[in-house]
């Protein structure tokens, strides 16, 4: 079946470690996202890419990084410099412009 | 910018009885859609409905409708004879344009046996 895989679905990171959060989708999906999701907000978009090798910032960038080098795959690295990295992180991508987003399932991020 | 805003942070209803979830929107775009989502206790987010702005009828999806008023920016989320399962956070959001999707904070639904 297709979809998106996020994993791993729970990771602990030690303050100062950068961590990668791995997604993939089989979706033939151009476009790839990832969103945070603190407790009781909404999602609040990190980076996105339409197209492999272009990424764009979204709305909370800052501490994050991404590649997007094949179609399949859009890994979120969570750098040392994000000061409040402990999250729910989702991962989505788009078929096509306005039919709304597949969404993996999560990767709960925790610093300890 | 565009924003959406759900007034309602949390919500309950008894079994088989209906429910409404507020959403409202701003945008200075003409073309737009309007989606719903639903995040269960497992996390995963689900599309449950989607409105196109040029389209005045309102869309449905079986036991799910919305009241879609372009005017008043507001897009309400309808369940009908509601389950047990429909328990779940739920998310209103937008997409301008092929632009990226913008979420409400969200909706939290309890339903009561």
């Amino acid at each position: 079946d297709g979809g998106i895989t996020q994993s791993p679905k729970y990771l602990f990171r030690k303050e100062g470690q950068n961590v990668t959060l791995s997604c993939e989708q089989n979706l033939n999906h151009d476009a790839m996202y990832w969103y945070r999701q603190d407790p009781g907000q909404g999602l609040r978009l990190i980076y996105y890419s339409q197209i492999v090798n272009d990424f764009q910032k979204g709305d909370i960038a800052e501490g994050y990084s991404v590649s997007r080098e094949k179609k399949e795959s859009f890994p979120l690295t969570v750098t040392s410099a994000q000061k409040n990295p402990t999250a729910f992180y989702l991962c989505a991508s788009r078929r096509k412009a306005n039919y709304g987003y597949t969404f993996g399932s999560g990767t709960r991020l925790t610093v300890v | 910018a565009q924003t959406v805003t759900q007034s309602q942070p949390e919500m309950s209803v008894q079994e088989a009885e209906t429910v409404t979830l507020s959403c409202t929107y701003d945008t200075s775009e003409s073309d737009y859609y309007l989606f719903w989502y639903k995040q269960p206790p497992s996390r995963q987010m689900i599309l449950v409905i989607r409105q196109e702005a040029y389209k005045q009828q309102n869309a449905t999806e079986n036991r799910f409708s919305v009241n879609f008023q372009k005017a008043a920016k507001s897009f309400s989320l309808k369940i009908s004879d509601s389950q047990l399962g429909d328990a779940a956070m739920y998310f209103c959001a937008l997409e301008t344009s092929g632009s990226r999707l913008t979420f409400g904070e969200g909706t939290q639904l309890t339903v009561n046996p």
